[in-house]
């Protein structure tokens, strides 16, 4: 499967933990976005890379939320601290320069 | 932030018949996408309509857009069981200079056998 792929698929945290997200997008995609979506709603976006470059992160959510790309290609979305607020589907996306997006499966997380 | 704002929130239709969404947004778009979730899964990318363009269609979808009233419609025509999901329209380029996609709520499209 030559899609964006992300894992883990399923995450359940104790509030106050820290987590981490990888997201692997296709590989010839030099841009790469995420987005968080919470139930009954649309995806929101939150931040995203140009190769390494991260060019937007205002729309990160607080502090907590931070996102890397070290390399150009798989990136990690961390939220540390986690609130039963951060409780959602968190969505990766990738796409070549003036193309549309291609999302993958996503992460839920759950904050008991 | 929401732009987009999909109308109805709920349709459910028998197998055969044709699906009208609507979608309204806020500010001015370099083109209007729209996205299918089926439950569980990642969304899915439809078509795209340029501001420039008035219509588009492919295969069984049909796409306007009234960049005048700032809104968009998706026609799924003779509509099957498997054509049940969530639709979203996402707008490029106008959301202060971001270069992600800002979605509506979506509509929630069931087929009845």
């Amino acid at each position: 499967d030559t899609g964006v792929s992300q894992n883990p698929r399923h995450k359940i945290t104790k509030r106050g933990q820290n987590v981490t997200f990888r997201c692997d997008p296709i590989s010839e995609h030099n841009r790469l976005y995420w987005y968080r979506q919470t139930l009954g709603q649309g995806p929101e976006f939150l931040t995203y890379f140009q190769n390494e470059a991260q060019l937007e992160k205002s729309r990160l959510l607080s502090d907590r939320f931070s996102a890397e790309r070290p390399k150009g290609s798989f990136s990690t979305l961390e939220i540390q601290r986690t609130e039963q607020g951060d409780s959602a589907m968190y969505l990766c996306a990738s796409r070549p320069q003036g193309k549309t997006q291609y999302f993958g499966p996503g992460t839920r997380l759950l904050v008991l | 932030s929401q732009q987009g704002e999909e109308d109805p929130q709920a349709l459910s239709i028998q197998e055969g018949e044709n699906a009208t969404m609507n979608c309204s947004y806020k500010t001015s778009i370099n083109n209007l996408q729209w996205y299918r979730q089926n439950s569980g899964r990642g969304l899915v990318h439809l078509i795209l309509i340029r501001s420039n363009e008035r219509e588009k269609h492919s295969g069984r979808l049909r796409v306007t857009l009234d960049t005048s009233k700032k809104s968009s419609s998706l026609l799924i025509t003779a509509s099957r069981a498997a054509d049940t999901a969530s639709y979203f329209c996402a707008t490029d380029g106008g959301g202060g200079g971001a270069d992600g996609l800002t979605f509506g709520k979506g509509t929630h499209l069931i087929i009845q056998p």
